[in-house]
C-alpha cells in the first residue's frame, strides 16, 4: 500500500466545533488533493496543491480551507462543523510526470 | 470538459465467474490516461489498472484486463476468476496528459462477488 496517512480515521464531533484532518504522505510527492465522499460513494474533488505554499478549490464547493506548509503535509480544516459536513474525505497525491494518483484510508467525520 | 459514466451501479457475480464493468467517457483530446480504481469496503482506494491512450494494446494485471475502444470512448474492466477479495467499488477515472489537470471520476459501480 501507498505511504500516504490519514489521521483520525474516524471522528465524531459536536456542531460548531472547529477541526482539522490531517494528511500526510512520505513519497515527496507534489502534487495533493482532497476528495469528499458521500454516501453513493461518488468522489468530489474539493481542494488541491500543486506544492508548498500552493492550494486550490475543486470542483465542489466546500465550506474547509486548506494549507500546504510542508511537502509532506496537507491538513484540511473545517472552522464550524455541521451536520452537512458528515462525510468520509479521502486524501491523495501523485508525483509531477505521474498521473496515477494515490490515496490513503480515509477519514469518516460525523457531524451531531 | 471531461465527463466520465458508468452506467452500472450495482453488479454482482460468482466466485470463479467472470465480469465486466462499463466505463465510457468523453473528451476531445487525442491523448490521454484511463484507469479503474478499486475501493474496497472500509480500506484504501488503490489502481487496478491503466491505460494510455496512444496505446493501443489493451493493458493487463493478471486477473484484471480492459477493452479500450477509443473511436468509442469505451473502457470496460474484465475480472476474470472473480474472488470473494474482488468485493469493492470500482471507480473509473480520466486524466489529460497535462500534470496540471486534475481526474475525473465516474460514479462508481459496486461489485459483489457472492460464494
Amino acid at each position: 500500500e501507498a505511504d500516504i496517512y490519514q489521521t483520525p480515521r474516524y471522528l465524531v464531533i459536536g456542531t460548531g466545533k472547529k477541526i482539522t484532518l490531517e494528511c500526510s504522505q512520505t513519497m515527496g510527492h507534489d502534487k495533493m488533493y482532497w476528495y469528499q465522499q458521500d454516501p453513493g460513494m461518488e468522489l468530489h474533488l474539493i481542494h488541491y496543491s500543486y506544492g508548498v505554499n500552493s492550494t486550490e478549490k475543486g470542483d465542489l464547493s466546500s465550506e474547509s480551507t486548506v494549507s500546504r506548509i510542508r511537502t509532506e503535509h496537507f491538513p484540511l480544516t473545517l472552522e464550524s462543523a455541521r451536520p452537512s459536513h458528515t462525510s468520509q474525505y479521502l486524501c491523495a497525491s501523485s508525483e509531477y510526470g505521474s498521473h496515477e494518483q494515490y490515496f490513503g484510508p480515509g477519514t469518516r467525520l460525523t457531524v451531531t | 470538459a471531461q465527463t466520465v459514466t458508468q452506467s452500472q451501479p450495482e453488479m454482482s457475480v460468482q466466485e470463479a465467474e467472470t465480469v465486466t464493468l462499463s466505463c465510457t467517457y468523453d473528451t476531445s483530446e487525442n491523448n490521454y490516461y484511463l484507469f479503474w480504481y478499486k475501493q474496497p469496503p472500509s480500506r484504501q482506494m488503490i489502481l487496478v489498472i491503466r491505460q494510455e491512450a496512444y496505446k493501443q494494446q489493451n493493458a493487463t494485471e493478471n486477473r484484471f484486463s480492459v477493452n479500450f475502444q477509443k473511436a468509442a470512448k469505451s473502457f470496460s474492466l474484465k475480472i476474470s476468476d472473480s474472488q470473494l477479495g474482488d468485493t469493492a467499488m470500482y471507480f473509473c477515472a480520466f486524466a489529460r496528459t497535462d500534470y496540471g489537470q486534475n481526474f475525473v471520476f465516474g460514479p462508481g459501480t459496486r461489485l459483489s462477488v457472492l460464494p
